[in-house]
């Protein structure tokens, strides 16, 4: 099974500033998806951003952007001007294109902005 | 638009107790899955169901069921339940079995186990 790898349980960023969260996966698969969830203290998950792996392109949403490297099976997310609507959980979660449709989900990063 | 409705948002049982959680995924979606995320935790995958079938089963304990609906409706049967249980159990739906890309999540029931 694929594994998802968040090694930061908890960061923090002041207001208006930038911060990269990390995520590595394990796979022997050449087509995936990989995604960042949002889980504010509301409890839903959020979509925040997409990436396809057969796409070179790294998928960038407004002030969230990701730094995808495949060879290396990374794949960090990073919140430029940060707000205090963004502080929540965050997952990052892999999804196989072909071979079913279970997500694989990280054990989440915990991010704090203060004001 | 219309997302994912989850009933109901919060419920208290006792052990040994039966508890039947539902999920309406958003429309013409066909796949639904189940995820249950005990405190501080991530989600973890209990089952998910492509055109009423099972498609895939995850962590799910036997005394968990589940099952989706013509309508596309799916309903989770938890019985024996335990305090263990207590958790936020999050529905989920996407379009397409594969390659389908992200899931979209309801607000989660939470189940209390006294």
């Amino acid at each position: 099974a694929q594994t998802v790898t968040q090694s930061q349980p908890e960061m923090s960023v002041q207001e208006a500033e930038t911060v990269t969260l990390s995520c590595t996966y394990d796979t022997s698969e050449s087509d995936y998806y990989l995604f960042w969830y949002k889980q504010p203290p509301s409890r839903q998950m959020i979509l925040v951003i997409r990436q396809e792996a057969y796409k070179q392109q790294n998928a960038t949403e407004n002030r969230f952007s990701v730094n995808f490297q495949k060879a290396a099976k990374s794949f960090s997310l990073k919140i430029s001007d940060s707000q205090l609507g963004d502080a929540a959980m965050y997952f990052c979660a892999y999804r196989s294109r072909f071979t079913g449709n279970q997500f694989y989900f990280g054990t989440g990063t915990s991010l704090t902005v203060i004001p | 638009a219309a997302g994912v409705i989850q009933s109901p948002r919060h419920l208290i049982k006792e052990k040994r107790e039966t508890a039947t959680l539902k999920c309406y995924p958003i429309p013409r979606h066909d796949t639904v899955y189940w995820y249950q995320q005990g405190p501080g935790q991530d989600p973890q995958f209990l089952i998910s169901f492509y055109e009423k079938m099972q498609s895939d089963k995850g962590s799910i304990p036997d005394r968990f069921s589940a099952q989706q609906f013509s309508d596309y409706h799916s309903e989770l049967n938890m019985s024996s339940l335990e305090l263990g249980d207590s958790a936020l159990y999050f529905c989920a739906s996407s379009l397409g079995r594969q390659g389908a890309g992200e899931l979209f999540f309801g607000e989660g029931s939470r189940l209390t186990v006294l």
